[in-house]
């Protein structure tokens, strides 16, 4: 089983602001085989980032994501305030499974 | 427009039943993977099952091997979850959701549905 760890656990970020979220794998993830998700209170995740560096359909450009390996990041360039959720990492070079989760609030 | 909607979630009794279903429209069913994912309350997600497009494989976390199964009824464009000998810590929402691509048996999730509560207690 691949273990994922996101950190930090939360993410105490202004408006306007970079925001950095790590996700380290317990195992290399096979062809980069890694997702990012956004989830806010009440509602399903919302796929950002596919393959570790590929945007879905819809996904501003402010996200981005990079990576290889074992060692995941996703990077929000300027946060609005549409962008304070919890945000999970999920790999599925071997199986599936997810992290779990960090916060980014203000 | 992708939907998928869920029903079939309620409160239960320890050792009891639920069968879950998920209705999509706006994409042709039978070519995608399908999967459910669950989230108990407070917590992160957790990946539960995953079908092959025809049916014919079918994929399990640990935790619920030998106690749910995933099937499909392509021709309804539907999606199920039948669990049995539900514990405590079945507790959670649980969502259906596409594999984002028509091949790959492990994938993301691109669309996902609104969630359905189901509640294991006495």
């Amino acid at each position: 089983e691949v273990v994922l760890t996101q950190s930090p656990g939360t993410l105490s970020l202004s408006p306007g602001e970079r925001a950095t979220l790590y996700c380290r794998a317990s195992q290399t993830i096979s062809s980069s085989y890694l997702g990012w998700y956004q989830q806010k209170p009440g509602q399903a995740p919302r796929l950002l980032i596919y393959r570790a560096s590929n945007r879905a359909a819809g996904t501003p450009d402010r996200f981005s994501g990079s990576g290889s390996g074992t060692d995941f990041t996703l990077t929000i360039s300027r946060l609005e305030a549409e962008d304070f959720a919890v945000y999970y990492c999920q790999q599925y070079g071997n199986s599936l499974s997810f992290g779990g989760g960090t916060k980014v609030g203000i | 427009e992708v939907q998928l909607v869920e029903s079939g979630g309620g409160l239960v009794q320890p050792g009891g039943s639920l069968r879950l279903s998920c209705e999509v429209s706006g994409f042709t069913f039978r070519n995608y993977w399908m999967g459910w994912v669950r989230q108990a309350p407070g917590k992160g997600l957790e990946w539960v099952a995953t079908i092959k497009y025809d049916g014919s494989g079918k994929y399990y976390v640990d935790s619920v091997e030998g106690r749910f199964t995933i099937s499909r009824d392509n021709a309804k464009n539907s999606l199920y979850l039948q669990m049995n000998s539900l514990r405590g810590e079945d507790t959670a929402v649980y969502y259906c959701a596409r594999g984002r691509s028509d091949f790959l048996r492990w994938d993301v999730f691109d669309f996902w549905g609104q969630g359905t509560m189901v509640t294991v207690s006495s």
